[in-house]
């Protein structure tokens, strides 16, 4: 069936440093979602991509959908500790349902 | 305010016995969505929703089972045939087929005593 894979599983960085999370599917996505959970928390909706080689910023967050719809990335610019947590993928690929990735769990050092 | 609503925020079980989980939502959602989610890992699908009276199996179905008898409420039942029921569990509801955004619950912690 169909798959997102999520990498890294685990990232630590210094703050201010820049903070990368991929988001691989084994199928065509018709859009891609991206949630963050804060440790204790719910994940909380952050953006849909929906266009091949969409790009969209939110402050320090830039999210791409690659060219083929099969590939995202979440990038963070200049990490602050407010971005620690889990950042997940769900992509939607014409199923009736999101498949997430596992998530990257973020942690930043002040 | 509309929302989606989860509790109890924790619950205890013994051994053997049935738990009920309620998720309840005014958000006029037509699909509802049940995850466990287990230390440091990600979302696992247990059940899902899109109409009433109707509910599809996730991934994860066994020792598990639901009711969508109101648009608004999409309870998930734990029984004792769940061995390993300690989780973290969310419900989220979204519009349409699952390609809009979900909105989750605050969820509930299920720990086995």
């Amino acid at each position: 069936g169909q798959q997102v894979m999520q990498i890294p599983q685990y990232q630590h960085v210094q703050e201010g440093e820049d903070f990368t999370t991929y988001c691989n599917s084994s199928t065509t996505l018709s859009n891609i979602q991206w949630y963050k959970q804060r440790p204790g928390g719910h994940p909380v909706f952050l953006i849909q991509l929906v266009k091949s080689g969409e790009v969209k910023k939110q402050k320090r967050l830039t999210f791409q959908f690659g060219e083929a719809k099969k590939n995202s990335s979440l990038h963070i610019t200049a990490t602050q500790t407010t971005d620690v947590g889990t950042y997940f993928c769900a992509g939607s690929g014409g199923y009736n349902k999101l498949i997430f990735g596992a998530g990257t769990r973020l942690a930043v050092h002040p | 305010d509309g929302g989606i609503t989860q509790s109890p925020k924790y619950l205890f079980r013994k051994e053997g016995q049935n738990v009920t989980l309620s998720c309840e939502q005014n958000l006029n959602h037509d699909a509802m969505y049940w995850y466990r989610q287990d230390p440091g890992q990600g979302l696992r699908l247990i059940y899902y929703s899109q109409i009433v009276n109707d509910f599809q199996k996730g991934d994860i179905a066994e020792g598990y089972s639901v009711s969508r008898e109101k648009k608004e409420s999409f309870p998930l039942t734990v029984t004792s045939a769940q061995k390993n029921p300690t989780a973290f569990y969310l419900c989220a509801s979204s519009i349409a087929n699952g390609k809009e955004p979900y909105t989750f619950g605050s969820g509930t912690r299920l720990t086995v005593v």
